[in-house]
Order: C-alpha cells, then sequence, then structure tokens
C-alpha cells in the first residue's frame, strides 16, 4: 500500500540555521513527489515536485529536497531559516494507476522558527 | 490568474442538516480533486474528477457524501445529514495534464458541526 511517513512531528530551529525535514515514502512504481506548505489558515501552497531528471529538485523559497531511492526518500532542505518560514509542511506522494489519481500525504511536521 | 476558489470559507450547521461546498477550478484545468484535512486524520482523499466523470471515488467515507461536476468546471460537495466528525476543512484542488498532474489547491472551506 502506498504510504507516506514524516517522522518529525514538530521541530524548532532558530533562525538563519539550516534546516532539514524527512519524508520516507512507499509506493510500488516510480513515484511522484511534492512538498507543500501550509501557513496558519492559509491554504496549501507547491514548494517543489520531482517527476523523473535529475534528484536533486530547486523549489520556492529557496527551498530544495534530494530523492533518494534506495532510501525511499525525499527530503526538504534550506540552507538559512527564515521566521516566515514557521509553517506545517506536507509531503506527498502522486498515485497515479489505472483511474486512480490522487496525493497520499505524511502528517505533517511543524516548524517553528525562533529569533 | 486566478487560482482555485472555494466558498463558503467557513460553514456552521446543526447535526443532521445538509451541506453543500463549492469549488471553482483553475479555468482550464480538467482534473479536480476533493480532500478532507481534519486533526486526528491528517490529510484524506476524497474524490477525483477528470472532465464531468469521476473515476475515482474511493476516498468518500460514507453514501451521505456526494459531489458533483458540472461543465468541466465548478464542483459541488454535498454532505447529507452531517455528523460531528464530519467537521473538517474540506479542500479543492485542480491540475491539468499539460502541467504533470500537480496539483493546485485552493483556501478550504472550515466545516463546523454542531
Amino acid at each position: 500500500a502506498q504510504s507516506v511517513t514524516q517522522p518529525d512531528i514538530h521541530i524548532t530551529v532558530s533562525e538563519g540555521a539550516s534546516l532539514e525535514l524527512r519524508c520516507n515514502y512507499s509506493y510500488g512504481a516510480t513515484p511522484y513527489l511534492f512538498w507543500y506548505v501550509q501557513s496558519p489558515g492559509q491554504g496549501l501552497q507547491l514548494l517543489l515536485k520531482y517527476f523523473s531528471g535529475d534528484t536533486l529538485v530547486q523549489g520556492i523559497k529557496g527551498f530544495e529536497a534530494e530523492f533518494k531511492r534506495s532510501q525511499s526518500s525525499f527530503n526538504l532542505r534550506k540552507p538559512s531559516v527564515h521566521w516566515s518560514d514557521a509553517a506545517e509542511y506536507f509531503c506527498a506522494v502522486g498515485v497515479r494507476a489505472g483511474n486512480n489519481r490522487k496525493l497520499i500525504w505524511g502528517l505533517g511536521t511543524s516548524l517553528a522558527v525562533n529569533p | 490568474g486566478a487560482g482555485v476558489s472555494q466558498s463558503p470559507s467557513n460553514k456552521v450547521t446543526e447535526k443532521g442538516k445538509d451541506v453543500e461546498l463549492r469549488c471553482d477550478p483553475i479555468s482550464g484545468h480538467t482534473a479536480l480533486y476533493w480532500y478532507r484535512q481534519s486533526l486526528g486524520q491528517g490529510l484524506e482523499f476524497l474524490i477525483y474528477f477528470q472532465g464531468n466523470s469521476a473515476p475515482d471515488k474511493s476516498g468518500l467515507p460514507s453514501d451521505r457524501f456526494s459531489a458533483e461536476r458540472t461543465g468541466g468546471s465548478v464542483s459541488t460537495l454535498t454532505i447529507q445529514r452531517t455528523q460531528q466528525e464530519d467537521s473538517a476543512v474540506y479542500l479543492c484542488a485542480s491540475s491539468a495534464r499539460a502541467q504533470g498532474e500537480t496539483q493546485y489547491f485552493g483556501p478550504g472551506t472550515r466545516l463546523l458541526v454542531l
């Protein structure tokens, strides 16, 4: 069965520090992988995606993620966190099989940023 | 251009009442999705439309939930005889095949069943 695991429920970092949010997936075929961010009271905004090709993908707001097939991981990174990055981050895998088209989500990681 | 819009943004209803939630996808997007976000369950897929047909309804939690899409555009999610466990944020997304099925989300409708 398809699944996504985000092992860290909550992370706190200091402003200017580096960040890595972990994501592990289970999917039988080549995955489509996504990271979305949700700020309080806001909708989900796409940060970046991986479909194929270069395993290091760049996204908006200075984020990047690396797809590692051998580890079934798609970790999100940012070299220097800003206070405005405080939000909930969701990793998702896109299912496309037959008539199925949906995203399977992790439970999210809540990021707090200390000044 | 305009993004996905949803209405109402908030809805409070009494247990047993019916509610309708509306989604306007991005113009030209052929696929539309409904998800539910609740505290205990995270984000759950409900239903997927391609055009006006729904090839995947596997996520609808019970027969009290139904959805339709007309004109390949607007979609309505209907919950009949609402229960307190239906309280959640209902999110709509749309995608265009040309964009590799990346889903773009609306702001959601927050439903509270008293």
